[in-house]
């Protein structure tokens, strides 16, 4: 399985960017990289995926090295509802891998005024 | 286009009974999962249903359990409860397995005395 290892929290500024690695250094040829955004009392939702190199959409972009050992969560001009716990996921998107699907541990993001 | 509806949201029961959990997915998703949330653990899966049939089962004991009905309304079950079962319980749904996105409902805490 997939390990993944995250920083357990960060604190950041209104209008900064924050950039969230995640290491999964098992990750195997079919395994995708997916981030969940939670706040207190909710459930995940569904931030950003991606497989290699670089993917962008309205709320974040996703990098992933050659060698997909780590991907980087970036999240441009952070706004103080962005406070919340950021999950990065590994696992294989083809519908039968969900018992190979592992959550790291999840980082506490604090943004500050 | 409602979400993911999860029922009860709370409830408190005591050690050695059981408790039935309810989640509703989106329409049209025929994939239900379940995850259970605890601050030492994290977010961990527990089983996924499929067109009414367990398609995958993560490292849980036989006290969790679980169905799908044709509807594709989810419930889990946990008997002969233990302190240890207090969590967050999760289900997420999506149209066909991991591929792309989940979406989580708000979860059913449970305590347990």
């Amino acid at each position: 399985l997939a390990k993944t290892t995250q920083p357990i929290s960060m604190d950041s500024y209104e209008g900064q960017e924050v950039n969230i690695t995640c290491s999964h250094n098992n990750i195997a040829t079919n395994d995708y990289i997916t981030w969940y955004q939670q706040f207190p009392s909710q459930g995940p939702r569904f931030i950003i995926q991606g497989y290699k190199t670089k993917v962008t959409n309205e709320v974040a972009s996703l990098f992933i090295p050659a060698d997909r050992k780590s991907s980087t969560l970036s999240l441009p001009r952070v706004s103080l509802s962005d406070t919340a716990v950021y999950y990065c996921l590994v696992g294989d998107p083809l519908g039968t891998g969900f018992q190979k699907l592992v959550f790291g541990t999840g980082t506490r993001l604090l943004v500050s005024p | 286009k409602a979400g993911v509806t999860q029922t009860p949201r709370y409830l408190i029961k005591t050690r050695g009974q059981q408790v039935t959990l309810s989640c509703s997915p989106i329409s049209g998703h025929r994939s239900v999962s379940w995850y259970q949330q605890t601050p030492g653990q994290g977010l961990q899966f527990l089983f996924e249903y499929f067109s009414e049939t367990q398609r995958n089962k993560g490292n849980f004991p036989g006290r969790f359990s679980g169905r799908q009905f044709s509807n594709s309304r989810s419930e889990m079950n946990v008997s002969t409860l233990e302190l240890g079962d207090s969590a967050l319980y999760l289900c997420a749904s999506s149209f066909q397995g991991f591929a792309g996105e989940l979406f989580f409902g708000e979860g059913s805490r449970l305590t347990v005395l």
